[in-house]
């Protein structure tokens, strides 16, 4: 079973704080590494994704960082903010194909 | 803006009783899945459709069965409801080459 390790489970950040969560992927085939936000009672909804062609990929205070050799990706968000407070999900999936694995999911809390 | 609209938000059934759970997204997407969300395991895919009347299990069917007789509706049936699949059900869209997936809002499923 191809895997998606995902960590930590939780997660409290302080108001300005910086989040990280990490993702280790084991299938080399992946070429494409979404990251999932979810809110209380929604659906997840792509928050930021990358391909193995950057080392990182920033949009507004979220950035991936990708480092190929090790098989592993990261999610940062600076400046976090009480509304950045959901489950996150790493992912990974070969373009063209039908299934995404996705990792266990992180809980933020940002506290204010 | 794109929409993915899962049936129902919550749902109580008793053991044994058959299910139903119906999406339908209006982006005309090929796609469609349907995933199982419980606390610490993440998203599994149960199964999904790449075409009309198509379907592919995925990795956890069993206990399931899906219908695609449109293009736009997915159905997932639970041919014998037990208290083990008591869950977080989870629909889901994408275009042909598999980027973005679009989520519905969910249906919270308990099995009595």
């Amino acid at each position: 079973q191809q895997q998606v390790k995902q960590s930590p489970q939780s997660l409290i950040v302080q108001k300005g704080g910086i989040s990280i969560i990490n993702c280790a992927y084991e299938n080399t085939a992946f070429d494409y590494f979404p990251w999932y936000q979810q809110f209380p009672g929604k659906g997840p909804a792509l928050l930021i994704a990358i391909r193995p062609d950057v080392s990182e990929k920033k949009e507004g205070r979220f950035t991936i960082s990708f480092n190929k050799s090790a098989k592993q990706f990261s999610l940062h968000i600076m400046d976090s903010q009480p509304g950045d407070s959901a489950t996150y999900f790493c992912a990974s999936a070969v373009t063209g194909g039908f299934k995404t694995i996705f990792g266990a999911g992180t809980r933020l809390f940002v506290k204010a | 803006d794109v929409k993915v609209t899962q049936s129902s938000r919550y749902l109580v059934k008793r053991t044994g009783e058959k299910v139903f759970l119906e999406c339908v997204q209006d982006m005309d997407h090929e796609n469609m899945f349907w995933y199982r969300q419980d606390p610490g395991l993440g998203l599994r895919l149960i199964y999904f459709s790449y075409d009309v009347k198509m379907k592919e299990k995925g990795d956890i069917p069993e206990g399931y069965s899906v219908s695609r007789e449109k293009k736009e509706r997915f159905s997932l049936i639970l041919e014998s409801a037990s208290t083990n699949q008591t869950s977080m059900y989870l629909c889901a869209s994408s275009p042909p080459r598999f980027t973005e997936a679009f989520f519905g809002q969910g249906t919270r499923l308990t099995v009595v």
